[in-house]
């Protein structure tokens, strides 16, 4: 009865193809995130979804592309991978926006490029 | 612009004696201020939060102080246990997203 689950676990891929992540929450949370963690832990946010809209897009690559089908499922589609994209990509969800509600964290998925 | 600074990066203590993490934030309209705890190799989960109408909270070990007026929080663990070893993050809102600290690897010493 994992809260919010992300597949794949691990991801090992040669630069230049595309890979997609999949996230889904079964808190009923109205909000969803996709963070980026590199190698030195920092933690920082890619993108966030209210209830299917997108309210925050960082300064991702346009190579990124979320997709929200519906407040339950927010995936990542990546084009186009490069060696800087190596990392750990974790989704979370929240009830409401980010301001005052803890956000609640999938186990990530490790993107190693080749 | 919005930023969290937390210190300090690295922090190795003895094993019972205490450890103290700080963080200060630059948005003085933040009112939400959320610890996490990452252990190695998993995902980082909330352990203690405080709201900016109360100046403590405790929860058995752990507690958390917040001074809205110098724009810091803290976290303090007491009587640290070989499972306190982890890297802890803060964090505030800012305009639009939650902004991290840039983590605390916490060392327990034996």
């Amino acid at each position: 009865d994992t809260a919010v689950s992300q597949t794949p676990k691990y991801l090992v891929t040669q630069m230049g193809n595309d890979k997609s992540i999949k996230c889904e929450q079964n808190l009923g949370h109205d909000t969803m995130y996709w963070y980026k963690q590199d190698s030195k832990k920092f933690l920082k946010i890619m993108f966030s979804y209210n209830n299917k809209e997108l309210i925050i897009n960082e300064t991702v690559p346009n190579r990124f592309s979320p997709k929200s089908p519906d407040k339950a499922h927010l995936n990542l589609h990546i084009n186009s991978l490069e060696l800087g994209d190596s990392a750990v990509y974790f989704c979370a969800s929240s009830q409401g926006d980010h301001s005052n509600q803890p956000q609640h964290f999938g186990d990530g998925t490790r993107l190693s490029i080749l | 612009g919005e930023n969290v600074e937390q210190h300090p990066s690295t922090l190795s203590v003895q094993e019972g004696d205490s450890a103290v993490i700080k963080c200060t934030y630059s948005d003085s309209a933040s009112n939400y201020f959320p610890w996490y705890k990452q252990e190695l190799g998993k995902r980082p989960q909330l352990i203690i939060d405080i709201r900016s109408n109360v100046g403590e909270k405790k929860d058995q070990r752990i507690a958390v102080t917040l001074n809205k007026t110098a724009k810091h929080f803290s976290l303090h663990i007491t009587e640290t246990q070989p499972e306190d070893s982890a890297v802890y993050f803060c964090a505030a809102p800012g305009d639009d997203k939650i902004i991290f600290g840039k983590g605390t690897r916490l060392h327990i010493l034996p």
